[in-house]
């Protein structure tokens, strides 16, 4: 079965600089799908970025960016000039091909907090 | 847009109770999931479905049921509440598209259930 482990449960940052956190996996498959997924305090899951193993170029988004690592089966995501709206928990996530629908697979969240 | 719209937000119910959990979405998506999410946790799937009249099995569906009449509304059942099914509840959507496992899930904002 796939696995996805955020080994931070918390991490901190001032305001404009810069954070990573971090996700590792455990896939036997060769072709399949990382998403880092936000959840501020609202609830609300919103996509952040998203990876296809196949692509050896990092995604990345405005202030958002990933360090995709293969063979190391690593996925974090690096957050350059961080805001407080950037408070929340920070899901990693994986999706395989099952010939249907994407079903993730979550990591455990990572709580992130901006200070001024 | 609307997107993906659950009701309700917040619900208590006692145990043996039972309850349905709606969502809708309006984007035309073909792929629909129920997930919950236990504190300190990640999501984890219950049911999803890949169109009108199917559904299937995710991680954890025992005490739930689903249905889906239509493209639209994809409903959650609860039959016998029980304490250890005190959760939020999500449901999401996705496009189905050339790799559907690929595809951005889109989230509602959670209902919230406790179960006394």
């Amino acid at each position: 079965a796939q696995t996805v482990t955020q080994s931070q449960p918390e991490m901190s940052v001032q305001e404009a600089e810069t954070v990573t956190l971090s996700c590792t996996y455990d896939t036997s498959e060769s072709d399949y799908y990382l998403f880092w997924y936000k959840q501020p305090p609202s609830r609300q899951m919103i996509l952040v970025i998203r990876q296809e193993a196949y692509k050896q170029q990092n995604a990345t988004e405005n202030r958002f960016s990933v360090n995709f690592q293969k063979a190391a089966k690593s996925f974090s995501l690096k957050i350059s000039d961080s805001q407080l709206g950037d408070a929340a928990m920070y899901f990693c996530a994986y999706s395989r091909d099952t010939g249907t629908a994407s079903k993730l697979t979550f990591g455990t969240g990572t709580r992130l907090q901006v200070t001024l | 847009n609307a997107g993906v719209t659950q009701t309700p937000k917040f619900r208590i119910l006692k145990i043996g109770q039972s309850m349905t959990l709606q969502c809708a979405q309006d984007m035309n998506h073909n792929y629909m999931y129920w997930y919950r999410q236990d504190p300190g946790m990640g999501l984890k799937l219950i049911y999803y479905s890949v169109g009108a009249g199917i559904t299937d099995k995710g991680e954890v569906p025992n005490g739930y049921n689903v249905s889906r009449s239509t493209t639209e509304d994809f409903p959650l059942r609860l039959e016998l509440a029980a304490p250890s099914q005190t959760s939020v509840y999500f449901c999401a959507s996705s496009y189905s598209g050339d790799t559907p496992f690929g595809q951005p899930q889109h989230f509602g904002d959670g209902t919230r259930l406790s179960i006394l």
